[in-house]
């Protein structure tokens, strides 16, 4: 079957740089994407990674290593407003996404 | 800005009675949109996909004659919640299939605000 896992809860501290993993398995691979959902909001896309490496996003970065299954969304220079669900999902070979449970954030002053 | 729409916000409604929720393309033709449900503390999960003129795909286990979906225009798609029962109480979110805005423009969803249903 497929799956993706990501740690259900993770806490840092305000200023501080969190990674949150992702690893995936999938029937095939066309692209990893990380989504932030803030507490009883929709979510908002992140991030796209589709080869092996790193892509930045000015405090945000999304690694991704096919090999492995693996990716992580890197964070930086954390602040209060970054708390929210950061969603892993992998389009596989049909196109379709599938959606990681998400990782709950808690950044602490 | 919000590239989808969706109305209403959330509703509050009786068990058995139907409810009709709206999503919206505002500045893109979707040919395509996706509805979702999420529980609390649980991932999203795929409903159905919702086709401009042809008839909406199912995920296995999702009642189609319970979650009828219309997507009658380019713009529009409505997924109503047929004899609503309190089990039925979720966020539901729809999204419309778009391209990232970065190098690779690949295929992506964005999504609705969600409408918050609770079912008395």
């Amino acid at each position: 079957g497929q799956n993706i896992d990501q740690p259900t809860e993770m806490t840092a501290t305000e200023g501080a740089i969190v990674q949150i993993n992702c690893t995936y398995q999938t029937s095939g691979f066309n692209g990893l994407f990380w989504y932030q959902q803030h507490a009883g909001e929709a979510p908002t896309f992140l991030s796209y990674n589709v080869l092996d490496g790193l892509e930045e996003k000015g405090r945000f970065s999304s690694f991704l290593s096919r090999s492995k299954g693996y990716s992580y969304l890197l964070l930086k220079e954390l602040q209060m407003k970054d708390s929210a669900s950061y969603l892993c999902a992998v389009m596989d070979s049909n196109y379709q996404l599938i959606w990681g449970a998400g990782t709950k954030l808690i950044i602490k002053p | 800005g919000a590239v989808v729409s969706q109305h209403p916000s959330w509703v509050i409604c009786k068990s058995g009675t139907s409810v009709k929720i709206e999503c919206r393309s505002l500045d893109f033709q979707a040919t395509t949109m996706f509805w979702y449900r999420q529980f609390p503390k649980q991932s999203l999960m795929l409903m159905a996909t919702s086709n401009e003129g042809s008839k909406a795909t199912y995920e296995q286990g999702v009642e189609k004659d319970k979650f009828l979906i219309n997507h009658a225009s380019l713009t529009l798609s409505t997924l109503t919640v047929t004899s609503a029962h309190p089990e039925d109480s979720s966020f539901y979110i729809c999204s419309t299939k778009r391209k990232t805005p970065d190098k690779y423009s690949t295929d992506t969803q964005y999504f609705g605000p969600g409408t918050r249903l609770t079912v008395l």
